[in-house]
């Protein structure tokens, strides 16, 4: 596609539930990532692709986060049992591999209630 | 451990004078350097990268950035400010290692007042 597309661009959830963000990453882009920012500061790197495997997932902040992408295209971030501070813009980018900038998704605003 | 700082939260300019929004960065041999920008409820829009070559690399909307090795920086800057360059400004830094992500500073907002 033209850009980076992100789903749901709200989200509001209960407390305990689970909640499964999407990215569209721009076609033929290999490598994704998905950071996150909360109220007021920076963006925080969650887990990098590269293809279909994670090279990096450092930044994942507990056992509740999980990723996975497919086809090298589609991402998903899965959060189990969300806690209201988990309540954040969950940014996805995407990139070529040898280009150096990222383009960023308009972000998923995740709200824990 | 590698980071980018920038040390202000918040710079207030008025408009017609110059501005600067500074950023240094601590990452393991040469890093690829980058500024980002974000308005109000949009996403993260590229400004400007320093990869190799010329210290003062020129953007979009007319900001430049400055290299500067010895001091590890690579402040943000603009001659002359407009009200609509008012949002939030993110500094990066990619270490020069294949596959490894952007570490983004804390950001800071800047200001413009006509």
């Amino acid at each position: 596609g033209a850009g980076v597309s992100q789903s749901p661009s709200n989200k509001v959830t209960e407390k305990g539930k689970d909640v499964e963000l999407r990215c569209d990453p721009i076609s033929g882009h290999t490598a994704l990532y998905w950071y996150r920012q909360r109220l007021g500061q920076g963006l925080e790197f969650l887990i990098y692709f590269q293809g279909n495997s994670a090279p990096d997932k450092s930044g994942l902040p507990s056992d509740r986060f999980s990723a996975e992408r497919t086809g090298e295209s589609v991402s998903t971030l899965t959060i189990q049992r969300t806690q209201q501070e988990d309540s954040a813009v969950y940014l996805c980018a995407s990139s070529l591999p040898l280009l150096y900038g990222y383009t960023f998704g308009s972000g998923t605003r995740l709200t824990v209630v | 451990a590698q980071s980018v700082a920038q040390p202000e939260d918040q710079v207030n300019v008025a408009e017609g004078n110059p501005l600067t929004v500074k950023c240094t960065y601590s990452v393991s041999g040469n890093p690829y350097l980058f500024w980002y920008v974000q308005y109000p409820n949009r996403g993260l829009q590229f400004l400007l990268k320093y990869i190799t070559g010329d210290n003062l690399v020129k953007g979009s909307y007319g900001f430049e950035a400055e290299f500067n090795k010895s001091q590890t920086s690579f402040h943000l800057k603009k001659p002359s400010a407009l009200v609509s360059d008012s949002a939030l400004y993110f500094c990066a830094v990619r270490p020069n290692q294949a596959g490894t992500a952007l570490i983004f500073g804390k950001g800071t907002t800047l200001s413009v007042s006509s």
